[in-house]
């Protein structure tokens, strides 16, 4: 059974970093791509991050290109996301989601396994 | 500001048939890409319903299905039941964005 469990959400003020980690459990952790989306508060799903299986190729939304940084380590099982300068509209629900797709440039891929997420406040 | 517009809400009595548009532009379904499913139940993280434009995944009931056509796709519920109620997102790839993208979203209410 596929398992993500995110963790690391919380207050922090604007300007602030906070990282976020996802333990995946249930699969092949390294052979898949894995993602970041997160949900502001009464608000719909936005993409945010996304890595390859071997982490050598990352992806970020404009919304957040140049502060979060998504990473893995695949030794652990675990997926990262190192948010740093946050501001009041990164609050929001983060999930990490297994990512899956079936052509070669990642256009296809969507999201098949979710964790329950974690969140996060920027407020001060 | 999302790039797929959804209706943000539809409604239906028990067992009714219920429809939710996802538009969307040349530079994404429009392009050709992909357009996949969630359903969001309250409280609760997303749910995968359709990948690939009109596949179900193993424990989805048939009662979901889902086409595309041109800048547009579509979801249709049928039979529709109490536990159907939530939040509905379509998602595909953008080619202006480079990125992944949701829909608005989709409130289902069974009357």
């Amino acid at each position: 059974e596929v398992k993500l469990l995110e963790s690391g959400g919380g207050l922090v003020q604007p300007g602030g970093s906070l990282r976020l980690s996802c333990a995946a459990s249930g699969f092949s952790f390294s052979n898949y791509a894995m993602s970041w989306v997160r949900q502001a508060p009464g608000k719909g799903l936005e993409w945010v991050s996304f890595s390859t299986g071997r982490g050598d190729n990352t992806y970020h939304a404009d919304s957040v290109k140049g502060r979060f940084t998504i990473s893995r380590d695949n030794s652990k099982n675990t997926l990262f996301l190192q948010m740093n300068s946050l501001r009041a509209e990164d609050t929001a629900v983060y999930y990490c989601a297994k990512f899956r797709g079936y052509c070669a440039d990642g256009a296809c891929y969507y999201f098949d396994y979710w964790g329950q997420g974690t969140l996060v406040t920027v407020s001060s | 500001q999302s790039v797929l517009t959804q209706p943000p809400s539809v409604s239906g009595a028990p067992g009714q048939r219920v429809t939710i548009s996802c538009t969307g532009s040349s530079a994404n379904i429009g392009a050709g890409y992909d357009v996949h499913w969630y359903q969001q139940l309250p409280g609760t993280a997303p749910k995968l319903l359709i990948y690939g434009n009109s596949n179900r995944p193993s424990g989805v009931p048939d009662r979901f299905s889902a086409s595309k056509s041109g800048t547009s796709a579509s979801l249709a519920i049928t039979g529709l039941q109490a536990e159907d109620e939530a939040d509905y997102y379509c998602q595909t790839y953008d080619s202006s964005l480079s990125g992944y993208v949701f829909g608005t979203g989709t409130k289902v209410t069974v009357l």
